[in-house]
């Protein structure tokens, strides 16, 4: 049982918008930055979105993080075949004193 | 470029120990926090633990399951960060990668520790 929610699949048709949510407690998403990172099949995971929003340099604009309170958000607009992959929330958690994962949300292109 | 080479995994009998390295090129490692992640086969993302730089007091966090048994070390003079594991378990087999978010984030490629007698 992951500290962080994540739902364990989505999917969408290519073109389309997808958003996969990331569920917390005040300990963690509350009051910390969300880190989101995609894992292609067979690969290292790769930082997607840093510090709730921030996309890193060579990530396209068709991602984007939001968060509010003690959710956060990825969207993925113009969906599009090589996007099928896992996608994962972290956060840290004051309370643990350690960094939480969400369990991963499997995006299928359709 | 951004790199990140995890080596020293292998098959270790429970209860052994195993050293694994992480060779850090095209950032400056002395500027960044440094964190192991792990995955089980077929399974999600795990944090380990994480170091501060020496400015930061190379502080250490560790996750709940490795606390007392696992040791997280950096040379900076070598751009390595090192991930000491004692009193391996069999639920400690995985994929263990080294990262970091700073310059734009950098995952390695992984190293398959497996604890099996």
């Amino acid at each position: 049982q992951s500290v962080l929610t994540q739902p364990p699949s989505a999917s969408g048709t290519p073109g389309q918008r997808v958003t996969i949510s990331c569920s917390g407690r005040s300990s963690n998403i509350g009051s910390n930055y969300v880190y989101w990172y995609q894992q292609l099949p067979g690969t290292a995971p790769k930082l997607l979105i840093s510090r709730n929003n921030q996309r890193p340099s060579g990530v396209p604009d068709r991602f984007s993080g939001s968060k509010s309170g003690t959710s956060a958000s990825l969207a993925i607009s113009g969906l599009r075949s090589e996007d099928e992959a896992d996608y994962y929330c972290a956060a840290w958690d004051d309370s643990l004193s350690g960094r939480v994962f969400g369990g991963g949300t499997k995006l299928t292109v359709l | 470029e951004v790199q990140l080479v995890e080596s020293g995994g292998g098959l270790v009998q429970p209860g052994g120990s195993l050293r694994l390295s992480c060779a850090a090129s095209g950032f400056t490692f002395t500027d960044a926090w440094m964190s192991w992640v792990r995955q089980a086969p077929g399974k999600g993302l795990e944090w380990v633990g994480r170091i501060k730089t020496k400015t930061d007091g190379e502080t250490t966090h560790y996750a709940a399951p490795v606390k007392g048994r696992f040791t997280i070390s950096r040379d900076d003079s070598k751009n390595t960060v090192y991930l000491q594991m004692n009193s391996l378990k069999t639920e400690d087999t995985a994929v263990y990668y080294c990262a970091t978010d700073y310059s734009g984030g950098a995952w390695g490629q992984g190293t398959l520790v497996t604890v099996s007698s």
